[in-house]
Parts: C-alpha cells; sequence; structure tokens
C-alpha cells in the first residue's frame, strides 16, 4: 500500500464549476498535509497547508481533514482554465520523521 | 524572497559519465532533498538531509550519492550515469517538520 495515494486523473471540469481532489494517508501519525500545484515543466508550489481537523479557506481553496478516515482534499470553487495543472498531495510528520511523503498527484482539466 | 536554485535547467550526459547536480538555498534551512520526477510515477524521493554531512536515504538511493559539506548546499552525484536515470531531478529545503518545502526550478536530465 501506498503511503500517500492520489487518484491519477485527468479529473475533468467545466469553467465555474467545483474540484474537488482527494488524498489518503496510510499513517495515522501524520500531523501536517499539504497541498502543492505543479504546473507542466514547472517546480511544485504550495497552495494550502492544514493541521488540524475540518476545513480551512483561503480564498476559491478549501482544504478539508479527516484524521479518524486518513483522508484529505482539496476544494477548488469558480474553477479557472488557469487552475489546470497536477495537484500533489504531500504528508510530514510521518512515524516520527522529517521526510516530505508525496502522492503521485491528480491532473486536472479545467475546461472553457 | 525564499530562493534555491539548482545548477542547471538541462543536462545530457553520456551514459557511464559521472554527474553532479547542485542545489543551494538562501533561507539557512537544516532539512533539504532531492527527487526524481517521472511521468505516472509522482515524486520518488532519492536522498534526504537535515543537517551539514547528514544524510538519509530516500527510497530509490540506488546509483545516487549525495553531499553536505556547507548548510545551504546539497549535492545529488550520478556514479556512473545510465539511460534509466533520465529524468526531471527537483531540489528543495525547508526549515523543519511540518512546515513548508520550497522547490528549485528542477533539472532535466538525459542520459545518452
Amino acid at each position: 500500500q501506498k503511503e500517500v495515494e492520489q487518484n491519477s486523473g485527468p479529473l475533468s471540469v467545466p469553467e465555474g464549476a467545483i474540484a474537488s481532489l482527494n488524498c489518503t494517508y496510510s499513517d495515522r501519525g501524520s500531523q501536517s498535509f499539504f497541498w502543492y500545484r505543479q504546473y507542466s515543466g514547472k517546480s511544485p508550489e504550495l497552495i494550502m497547508f492544514i493541521y488540524s481537523n475540518g476545513d480551512k479557506e483561503d480564498g476559491r481553496f478549501t482544504a478539508q481533514l479527516n484524521k479518524a478516515s486518513q483522508y484529505v482534499s482539496l476544494l477548488i470553487r469558480d474553477s479557472q482554465p488557469s487552475d489546470s495543472a497536477t495537484y500533489l498531495c504531500a504528508v510530514t510528520g510521518t512515524s516520527g520523521t522529517y521526510k516530505y511523503i508525496f502522492g503521485t498527484g491528480t491532473r486536472l482539466k479545467v475546461l472553457a | 524572497d525564499v530562493k534555491v536554485t539548482q545548477s542547471s535547467r538541462y543536462l545530457v550526459k553520456r551514459t557511464g559519465e559521472k554527474v553532479f547536480l547542485e542545489c543551494v538555498q538562501d533561507m539557512d534551512h537544516e532539512n533539504m532533498f532531492w527527487y526524481r520526477q517521472d511521468p505516472g510515477l509522482g515524486l520518488r524521493l532519492i536522498y534526504f538531509s537535515y543537517d551539514v554531512k547528514m544524510k538519509e536515504k530516500g527510497d530509490i538511493p540506488e546509483g545516487y550519492s549525495v553531499s553536505r559539506e556547507k548548510k545551504e548546499r546539497f549535492s545529488l552525484i550520478l556514479e556512473s550515469a545510465s539511460t534509466n536515470q533520465t529524468s526531471m531531478y527537483l531540489c528543495a529545503s525547508y526549515r523543519q517538520a511540518n512546515t513548508e518545502a520550497f522547490f528549485g526550478q528542477g533539472t532535466r536530465l538525459t542520459v545518452v
């Protein structure tokens, strides 16, 4: 079982719709959860981080964390074509180490 | 403005060559790591360093070594380059566990 799992996609949504990206992780000791966006040919950049159960909102983005279910999600409201990218879920604080564990990413396509 | 700089954006090397990839960060971060990124496989950790002269193997260390003689610099070495090491290599750094990782621009290495 992979430590961080994401559906590879592509996930296609029409412009203006809500895009929902999901991620599950295997280690209950995980402490911090991150969403990175990566445009084709570019490096990942941080969009959101979340440490506590519940929702965290920042503009059009909402991160949701459910530690009991070992599940973290990213919602993008009013999706724009410029949101088309690969979204990487990352987990840290796993088993007392300092390592980031990345999922393989979900490719999002927002259709104009 | 935080910065992680990789020495080359594109590299072409011959099979059997010794290859050096350099990464420098100006944020005084303790933690640095090297990933390779391949289509469908996501980011895979090669090596990780949490302090000067300290290193830890990641998931795919075979064929690679690293050096961290100064806090700001983390070098990845391909001892004898092979065609299966053709990939995008990403360096990143962060201050402590559970904080944002900052990525370099990536080095696309082609081994012929």
